[in-house]
């Protein structure tokens, strides 16, 4: 079956530099969601799109933006990196939104040096 | 806010024994809970879950979860915890998130070590 498909799976960038991960999520799901989960936590809810339009945000910083496209694929930009936001960085798909469980990606570990 | 809080930072358990991982809720109107585990450097996976009805919930890999209402509970157990089952348990609870744009997000707890000895 098809999962959450996230690229790059791994990324070094250095301090002020920009960031962009993607997400593809499992076909028909209506909804997406970004994850952050720094060494040792929780993952903690960063953003999500339903049906292609921003549905809520949590502790995403300013620096960050998302968007979901026409083909549902989802994009994360990450602008002036600074250290602190290394961390894995997971997707999410869901297919209902209420009550369905989450699919996750394998993640995306953004390293910044 | 809704929230999940998992007591215990880890468990350990020998191998063949029962086990099991701790959570309780606060939530305003229905609990939607659900366990997911994640093995090192991989995404999470969804276990089980509880939206409605009975009370014992059955999962993947041989786990259940006992909803409690008045203890505000949803522990995790298995009957037989294997060596393969150590991993790291994440507790969650839907939260009803943005109202107006229909938002619906999922807080996890801290989340538990299990250590399974042979």
């Amino acid at each position: 079956a098809a999962g959450v498909i996230q690229s790059p799976r791994h990324l070094i960038k250095e301090k002020r530099e920009t960031a962009t991960l993607k997400c593809y999520p499992i076909p028909r799901h209506d909804t997406v969601y970004w994850y952050q989960q720094g060494p040792g936590q929780d993952p903690q809810f960063l953003i999500s799109f339903y049906e292609k339009m921003q549905s809520d945000k949590g502790s995403i910083p300013d620096r960050f933006s998302a968007q979901q496209f026409s083909d549902y694929h989802s994009e994360l930009n990450m602008s002036s990196l600074e250290l602190g936001d290394s961390a894995l960085y997971f997707c999410a798909s869901s297919l209902k939104r209420i009550t369905g469980e989450l699919f996750f990606g394998e993640g995306s570990r953004l390293t910044v040096l | 806010a809704q929230s999940v809080a998992q007591p215990e930072d880890q468990v350990n358990v020998a191998e063949g024994n029962p086990l099991t991982v701790k959570c309780t809720y606060s939530v305003s109107g229905n609990p939607y809970l659900f366990w997911y585990v994640q093995y090192p450097n991989r995404g999470l996976q969804f276990l089980l879950k509880y939206i409605t009805g009975d009370n014992l919930v059955k999962g993947s890999y041989g786990f259940e979860a006992e909803f409690n209402k008045s203890q505000t509970s949803f522990h995790l157990k298995k009957p037989s915890a294997l060596v393969s089952d150590s991993a790291l348990y994440f507790c969650a609870v839907r939260d009803k998130g943005n109202q107006n744009t229909g938002g619906f997000k999922t807080i996890f707890g801290a989340g538990t070590r299990l250590f399974v000895k042979a």
